[in-house]
């Protein structure tokens, strides 16, 4: 059972354009969301994270926005670069664990 | 620091033979973690430690798969005996048990292939 779910598995978007990728989830327990951003034979490192008394948290041209209703949260890149082409992880936890559950990714390649 | 270090990158066997994975955390992080990445599932958890103890195991597939961590400094995971639907890139992770703003740092990851 996924309890965090990407569905769209790639995404291409042109340089400068903004790209938006999607996360749902299914636990009303998560209580903290992070997105991870992954390089070919590289592990995942951090990008940005929000807490569920956020509804959006900035950080240059990254912003994620968190729906706790539609348990919905979105990445989006603003402007992207071809040095965002990367596969991007979500990722949540609940209070008292210190486990994260990801989902299985979104492709995103920025086309120049 | 120079992060968390896995090794072999990469691990060429044979189906039935037993394989060992490497880590070594971040040095101070006392929660160390194993994942493993399919196109099918993404990265799934199997298993984590706090303090070197073993809190959660219940992503291990099965009894062919174990893992150790004999201290703050090494942890192993080891599949005896392997088989081809094992194959898959292995990570590793560590935190620092409580400090919730950036997550996990990964390691590069391992490869295996098991043909």
């Amino acid at each position: 059972d996924q309890q965090v779910k990407q569905n769209s598995p790639s995404l291409s978007v042109q340089e400068g354009r903004i790209s938006i990728l999607n996360c749902d989830y299914t636990n009303s327990m998560f209580d903290y969301f992070l997105w991870y951003k992954k390089y070919p034979a590289e592990g995942p490192t951090f990008l940005i994270s929000i807490s569920s008394i956020k509804d959006k948290n900035e950080d240059g041209r990254f912003t994620v926005f968190l729906n706790k209703s539609a348990k919905h949260l979105s990445l989006h890149i603003v402007p992207s670069q071809p040095g965002d082409s990367a596969v991007y992880f979500c990722a949540a936890s609940s209070s008292g664990t210190y486990k994260y559950i990801f989902g299985t990714g979104t492709r995103l390649k920025v086309l120049a | 620091d120079a992060g968390v270090i896995q090794s072999p990158r990469h691990e060429v066997t044979e189906m039935g033979q037993e394989v060992t994975l490497r880590c070594k955390p971040i040095s101070g992080h006392n929660s160390l973690f194993w994942y493993r990445q399919t196109m099918m599932r993404g990265l799934e958890l199997l298993i984590y430690f706090n303090n070197n103890v073993p809190i959660d195991d219940s992503g291990m597939p099965e009894d062919r798969f174990s893992a150790k961590m004999p201290n703050a400094s090494f942890s192993t995971l080891k599949i005896q005996p392997s088989e081809p639907r094992d194959s898959a890139v292995y990570f590793c992770a560590s935190s620092l048990a409580g400090s919730r703003p950036y997550g996990y740092t990964f390691g590069s990851g391992t490869r295996l292939t098991v043909v």
